[in-house]
């Protein structure tokens, strides 16, 4: 059964307390993972597509990188308008997107 | 980039009432939109799949009598709760293919009392 895990559930850091959140995942067929960031009563907003592993790209402070079993997303000193639920999905060859339940990111001034 | 444009934002509506919300694909054609249901601190649950010109697929445990979907046109899907009751209340985004990735309305937070 395809399925997508993310930790932690909920992280706390100083502004400038660089870190990674997981995603981990296991999917039939995978045809891209995604992040995306989302504030609240908001949709989510989309930072990154990763297709292979090895793949990794990087917007601002963040960074994104694929294994075949996971995905980590980095933040390097993050600010505190870096606060938010950050999520994680994938699409498998059914092209159904499965999301994971997501790590609410708070970041302290 | 992709935009897709969902209204209301909020709605608030009473028991056996009806609620319509539209998802619009402003500079892409839509040809497939994901209906999702967001409860208070919790992941995206994808409701359905609508593709322009035919039936939407709903996933396993959505009542499709209940959560009438409409995909008329390339660019408009739109999603009407039916008999509303309290326990429908909730967040509810639209998706679609779109720019870099899938593309998500801005939700709709619907209030059933």
């Amino acid at each position: 059964e395809d399925q997508v895990t993310q930790s932690p559930e909920a992280l706390r850091l100083q502004e400038g307390e660089s870190s990674s959140l997981n995603c981990s995942y296991t999917v039939s067929g995978l045809r891209g993972l995604f992040w995306y960031r989302q504030d609240p009563g908001k949709g989510p907003e989309f930072l990154f597509t990763l297709y292979s592993a090895g793949e990794e790209k990087e917007k601002e402070r963040l960074k994104a990188t694929l294994t075949k079993k996971e995905s980590f997303l980095h933040i390097t000193a993050p600010k505190p308008e870096d606060s938010a639920t950050y999520l994680c999905a994938v699409r498998s060859s059914a092209s159904k997107i499965i999301f994971g339940s997501g790590t609410r990111l708070s970041i302290r001034p | 980039g992709a935009v897709v444009s969902q209204h209301p934002s909020r709605v608030i509506c009473k028991s056996g009432t009806s609620v319509k919300i539209e998802c619009r694909s402003l500079d892409f054609q839509a040809t497939t939109m994901f209906w999702y249901r967001q409860f208070p601190k919790q992941s995206l649950m994808l409701m359905a799949t609508s593709n322009e010109g035919s039936k939407a697929t709903y996933e396993q445990g959505v009542e499709k009598d209940k959560f009438l979907i409409n995909h008329a046109s390339l660019t408009l899907s739109t999603l009407t709760v039916t008999s509303a009751h309290p326990e429908d209340s909730s967040f509810y985004i639209c998706s679609s293919l779109g720019g870099d990735g899938y593309t998500f309305g801005s939700g709709t937070r619907l209030t059933v009392v």
